[in-house]
């Protein structure tokens, strides 16, 4: 079954580093979300991708975050510089378009000293 | 303004005994509503959802959840609680924003199953 693959899962970093995630959607998914999850609260949609274009950051924190897609495929999340609240899961989903159900990759657990 | 709640933070159940975890929903439109369950340190499992039709919808592992239109409500619900249903339970809702669809999800459920 085609899953949507993360890396690293765990990340450990001290504030003010420059961090970066990575995901790999499922083949064939134009739509990529970002979701930031700290702990005890529900998934918040950081970023949304339709194939290598943004259609929604308006929850980024542009000053430190940034995403990118550039070939409509796999996907970037960048922090620089990480601060402690910035210690959350952050999940990365995949559908075939905007109105398909997202499918949930593992998620990569930061934790900012 | 799109928003889902979930009252409680944490469900207390025995084994055996019917579970209902509930959610309540706020959308402009009509609703688009999901359950999802997460496991630790793992992403978000579909459930199941609701689009259109009957109230009552049947999901994965015995599942079910109830539309109310009235009360603005999706509760999940399973007959018979199994230990291994502990987990972190998760209502969404689906809104048309911008001809874009977002989902908007709660802060979710703690289901905790004792033997």
């Amino acid at each position: 079954e085609a899953e949507v693959a993360q890396s690293p899962r765990y990340k450990i970093t001290e504030k003010s580093q420059a961090v970066a995630f990575w995901c790999d959607p499922i083949s064939g998914h134009a739509t990529l979300y970002w979701y930031r999850q700290i702990l005890g609260q529900g998934p918040e949609l950081l970023v949304q991708f339709q194939d290598e274009s943004v259609v929604d950051d308006s929850q980024l924190p542009k000053d430190r975050f940034s995403a990118e897609r550039l070939k409509g495929v796999d996907s970037t999340l960048k922090i620089q510089p990480a601060e402690l609240g910035d210690s959350a899961m952050y999940l990365c989903a995949s559908s075939p378009d905007t109105l398909a159900l997202p499918f949930f990759g593992p998620g990569t657990r930061l934790t900012v000293l | 303004a799109q928003s889902v709640a979930q009252p409680e933070d944490q469900v207390n159940v025995a084994e055996g005994n019917p579970l209902t975890v509930k959610c309540t929903y706020s959308v402009s439109g009509n609703p688009y509503l999901f359950w999802y369950v997460q496991y630790p340190n793992r992403g978000l499992q579909f459930l199941l959802k609701y689009i259109t039709g009957d109230n009552l919808v049947k999901g994965s592992y015995g599942f079910e959840a109830e539309f109310n239109k009235s009360q603005t409500s999706f509760h999940l619900k399973k007959p018979s609680a199994l230990v291994s249903d502990s987990a972190l339970y998760f209502c969404a809702v689906r809104a048309l924003i911008y001809n874009f669809n977002k989902f908007y999800f709660g802060s979710g459920t703690k289901l905790n199953v004792k033997p």
